[in-house]
């Protein structure tokens, strides 16, 4: 299993540009979520999904759109990049709920310009 | 709401001595509990967690945490520090029912001094 793979590692966006982060994981995991991790704030819940076709907000939602057409992939999408979207991004999943152990992915080191 | 606060953003030990990271949390309903591990370049990993069950939780790598009722704590312990220990730690929080948000701390640096 290669578990949660996250795409690009690193990316780098003029303001106004859009882009889509790409994760997924091959565990057959019903819950998936993405965080940002910004220095001196731990990790902050910006969207999550508890089974395909199913998503919802979290703590800081934004600027950022999700789906989940599979239970396989959750990418995130940023409409219109803004320097206050430069942070690490990290997407993870777990069997079927968010009290489940959480596996997560490498990170996606994003800087918006 | 819940949240979950560590106190000291970097903690500092030496090579054989003992590790105690904070956490205190608040939950207007029973919580389960989590804290995790970021070596670094890398996402972060379970240590252990509390889920209600045996309120001392051992874990990975000789770490254990004490789940306290009273002092709303859920501290992080070994006995001897290693070189391999030094990351940055997060604890978590989530209410047994009600949301599927994990909540996080802001996590605690720890360096290991040879």
């Amino acid at each position: 299993n290669a578990g949660v793979t996250q795409t690009p590692k690193f990316q780098v966006l003029k303001t106004g540009q859009s882009m889509t982060l790409q994760c997924a994981q091959d565990m057959n995991h019903e819950y998936m979520s993405w965080y940002r991790q910004d220095p001196g704030m731990g990790l902050r819940l910006i969207h999550y999904s508890v089974g395909a076709g199913i998503t919802d907000q979290g703590e800081v939602p934004n600027g950022y759109n999700v789906s989940r057409s599979t239970t396989e992939d959750f990418p995130l999408r940023l409409l219109s990049a803004a320097p206050s979207q430069t942070s690490v991004y990290f997407c993870a999943s777990s069997y079927f709920r968010a009290t489940d152990t959480q596996y997560f992915g490498p990170g996606t080191r994003l800087t918006v310009l | 709401a819940q949240s979950v606060t560590q106190l000291g953003s970097h903690v500092s030990v030496s090579e054989g001595a003992l590790v105690l990271l904070r956490c205190n949390y608040s939950s207007s309903v029973p919580p389960y509990l989590f804290w995790y591990v970021q070596y670094p370049n890398q996402g972060l990993q379970l240590l252990l967690k509390y889920t209600s069950a045996a309120t001392l939780v051992k874990g990975i790598n000789g770490f254990e945490a004490e789940f306290k009722k009273s002092e709303t704590s859920f501290h992080l312990t070994k006995p001897s520090a290693h070189m391999s220990d030094a990351a940055e730690y997060f604890c978590a929080v989530i209410p047994v029912f009600g949301n599927e948000k994990l909540t996080f701390g802001t996590g605690t640096r720890l360096t290991i001094i040879p």
